[in-house]
């Protein structure tokens, strides 16, 4: 069955740092693959997608790009902020739901 | 631009304790869904809706109930509380799930229910 696999957190930056959460995905096809970020207290925001092999998401300095070769899809800033600290998720578009990974929680300190 | 409204926020209940926390959304979102969030575990999927009168099972639906007499509401239903479901539930829903990358519509989450049973 789909499944997504995160690098098992907490991740601990100063701020400035270069960022990397690294996803892996199993699945059938070549499903839509999102990055949503919970900040604290929250429900989950969406932060990114990709709906196809080697698009690049984007989105308030975040990327990750759709690596079908090696059914990944790792989120990356160049400068991480204090403000950036939050839990994130991987997901893959399944059959009539969304499948997430475990999570990853990043504290960004200044 | 109220989105997904969950309430409570919070709850303790007695183990065998029944409750039904309550989820609406004003999106006419046809999707609906309830997920479980507990550490090291992400979120699983408990029932999902497609649309009103239709509902179905997903990952951890054991424990739980849902209905969905509305677009709008979708309730989840806990007949005899035990300690296991010690979560944080979280409602959400999309236009469609099946087209949520064609649509451009995202999953919207509500705030979650931190609920205790003890």
């Amino acid at each position: 069955g789909n499944s997504v696999t995160q690098m098992e957190g907490p991740v601990t930056l100063s701020e400035e740092a270069f960022l990397t959460i690294n996803c892996t995905y199993t699945a059938t096809g070549y499903p839509s693959l999102f990055w949503y970020v919970q900040y604290p207290g929250e429900g989950l925001q969406l932060l990114l997608k990709a709906t196809k092999a080697d698009d690049k998401g984007s989105n308030k300095g975040f990327e990750a790009t759709y690596r079908k070769e090696t059914t990944s899809f790792h989120l990356e800033k160049g400068s991480v902020q204090v403000s950036d600290s939050a839990v994130y998720f991987c997901a893959l578009q399944g059959a009539q739901k969304l499948v997430f990974g475990q999570g990853t929680r990043l504290t960004i300190n200044p | 631009n109220a989105g997904v409204t969950q309430t409570p926020k919070f709850q303790v209940l007695k183990t065998g304790q029944s409750m039904t926390l309550q989820c609406a959304q004003d999106m006419n979102h046809e999707y609906m869904s309830w997920y479980r969030q507990d550490p090291g575990m992400g979120l699983r999927l408990i029932h999902y809706s497609v649309g009103a009168g239709i509902t179905d099972q997903g990952e951890v639906p054991n424990g739980y109930n849902v209905s969905r007499s509305t677009t709008e509401d979708f309730p989840l239903r806990l007949l005899s509380a035990a300690p296991s479901q010690t979560s944080v539930y979280f409602c959400a829903s999309s236009y469609s799930i099946a087209g949520v990358s064609s649509y451009n519509s995202p999953l919207h989450f509500g705030n979650g229910t931190r609920l205790t049973v003890t």
